[in-house]
C-alpha cells in the first residue's frame, strides 16, 4: 500500500534559519504529493503541492520537488519566521491506485524562536 | 476560512455513549472526507462520499458509521465509545473526487472520559 515517512520531529530553529523537512515516499502508482500545516488550534491548509516528476510546489517562500528516482518531497525554506511555527504533514494522493484520500505522514512540529 | 464548517468545535463524553459529528461541505463541493487524528495513530483517512454514495473506505471500524445527505452536508457517528476513540476528528471536502484539492474543516475535538 501507500505510506508517507516524514523526518521525526520536533524541530527547533532560531529566524532567519534554513528549514528542511524530509519527506519520503511509498505508491503503487502516480501519486499527487502534497505538504499541509496545520497552526495551534486549526485544521489543515494546503502549502504546496505537486502533481508530476520534476514538479515544484512553491508558496510563501517554501518549496518541495517531486523527485520520482529517490521518492521524495523534501520541504524548504530559506529564511524562517516566527510566524512559520506549525505542525507540517507531507501527504500523497494517488488515485488511480487508492482512490482520491489522502495518506499523511507522522507530522514535524516546528518552533522558530526569535 | 476553508468554507468547511464543523459542528460541534468540542465534545466530552462518557464511554460507551454515542454522538454525531456534523460537517457542512464548500459550497458546490461534492465530496466530503472524514479523518480522524491521534496521537497514536496520527492522522488517517476514515472514509469519503461523493455526491450521497459512499466510495471508499479506510481505517473506519465497524462501531462508526457516516452518510451524506441529499443537501451534501455530512455525519459521522461514533457508537460504544471507547478511551482510545478521543481524537480530533476532520472533515474535508472538494468539488469532485480524483486529484480535486481537498478543503478542511477546523475539526470536532473529541474526548472519551
Amino acid at each position: 500500500g501507500n505510506s508517507v515517512t516524514q523526518m521525526e520531529g520536533p524541530v527547533t530553529l532560531s529566524e532567519e534559519a534554513f528549514l528542511t523537512i524530509n519527506c519520503t515516499y511509498t505508491a503503487t502508482g502516480y501519486p499527487s504529493l502534497f505538504w499541509y500545516v496545520q497552526y495551534p488550534g486549526e485544521g489543515l491548509q494546503l502549502l504546496l503541492k505537486a502533481t508530476k516528476a520534476d514538479d515544484k510546489g512553491s508558496n510563501k517562500g517554501f518549496e518541495a520537488t517531486y523527485r520520482k528516482e529517490t521518492t521524495s518531497f523534501h520541504l524548504e525554506k530559506g529564511s524562517v519566521q516566527v510566524s512559520d511555527s506549525a505542525v507540517y504533514f507531507c501527504a500523497l494522493s494517488d488515485p488511480e491506485t487508492s482512490g482520491s484520500r489522502l495518506t499523511f505522514g507522522e507530522g514535524t512540529q516546528l518552533t522558530v524562536n526569535p | 476560512d476553508s468554507g468547511v464548517t464543523q459542528t460541534p468545535k468540542h465534545l466530552i463524553t462518557a464511554t460507551g455513549q454515542r454522538v454525531t459529528l456534523r460537517c457542512s461541505p464548500r459550497s458546490g463541493d461534492l465530496s466530503v472526507y472524514w479523518y480522524q487524528q491521534s496521537l497514536d495513530q496520527g492522522l488517517q483517512f476514515l472514509i469519503h462520499y461523493y455526491n450521497g454514495e459512499e466510495r471508499a473506505k479506510g481505517n473506519i471500524l465497524e462501531r462508526f458509521s457516516a452518510q451524506q445527505f441529499p443537501d451534501l452536508h455530512s455525519e459521522l457517528n461514533l457508537s460504544s465509545l471507547e478511551l482510545g476513540d478521543s481524537a480530533l476528528y476532520f472533515c474535508a471536502s472538494s468539488a469532485r473526487g480524483g486529484r480535486s484539492r481537498q478543503y478542511f474543516g477546523p475539526g470536532t475535538r473529541l474526548t472519551v472520559t
